[in-house]
């Protein structure tokens, strides 16, 4: 089984904080993603990443950056948090497209994260 | 760009029976991907069905079903037989045609089931 694995569960940061959230997935994927998850909102897409060292925006960039050094490891980056950046966040991962019925997102437990 | 509705921000259906989610959509391309995805409380989203536009056959897997209507741009899901295992929050997805840069999920805001013992 596909499994992608988030650092923490919870986590509780200060305004203006460093705040770093790792997501590891052990199926040799090609894609990952970064989504938020709000109420009402549903699931608003971050950032995503094709391949090592390769990032695209996603709806919703603003605040955020990301790291691919590793193929397996995926790291959302918020520079310096504020308060409207808690929420819950969920991480994918995903074959490339084409891969025959395989190439859907497969996701961690999430992070919900609060920022004081 | 892309976007999924759904109306029903909440659901309950009384077990063992059946209840219909909705999903509409709105996009210009002719070939896609649909996707209904389950998160139950506290745990993590799964894949439930899955939807390719160019079949007309409508997808299914054990209890759950999908009502496909491409023309009408709506995508249902249909629950059978509730068990209280049901209760989740439940996420229509889309996805662009197979093609670089088209792997990312345009998401519904979800609908909660709930299902009464």
């Amino acid at each position: 089984d596909v499994k992608v694995t988030q650092s923490s569960r919870y986590l509780v940061k200060r305004t203006g904080e460093k705040v770093f959230l790792e997501c590891v997935q052990d199926m040799d994927h090609e894609n990952m993603f970064w989504y938020r998850q709000d109420p009402g909102l549903g699931l608003r897409l971050i950032y995503f990443s094709y391949d090592v060292k390769m990032k695209e925006k996603g709806d919703i960039p603003e605040g955020y950056s990301v790291s691919r050094e590793k193929k397996e490891r995926f790291s959302l980056i918020l520079e310096s948090a504020s308060t409207n950046q808690t929420s819950m966040y969920l991480c994918a991962s995903s074959p490339p497209a084409g891969s025959g019925g395989t190439d859907t997102q497969y996701f961690g437990p999430g992070t919900r994260l609060t920022v004081l | 760009a892309q976007t999924v509705t759904q109306s029903q921000p909440e659901m309950s259906v009384q077990e063992a029976e059946t209840v219909t989610l909705s999903c509409t959509y709105d996009t210009s391309e002719s070939d896609y991907y649909l996707f209904w995805y389950k998160q139950p409380p506290s745990r993590q989203m799964i894949l439930v069905i899955r939807q390719e536009a160019y079949k007309q056959q409508n997808a299914t897997e054990n209890r759950f079903s999908v009502n496909f209507q491409k023309a009408a741009k709506s995508f249902s899901l249909k629950i059978s037989d509730s068990q209280l295992g049901d209760a989740a929050m439940y996420f229509c997805a889309y996805r662009s045609p197979e093609g670089f840069g088209n792997e990312k999920l345009t998401f519904g805001t979800g609908t909660r089931l709930t299902i009464i013992p």
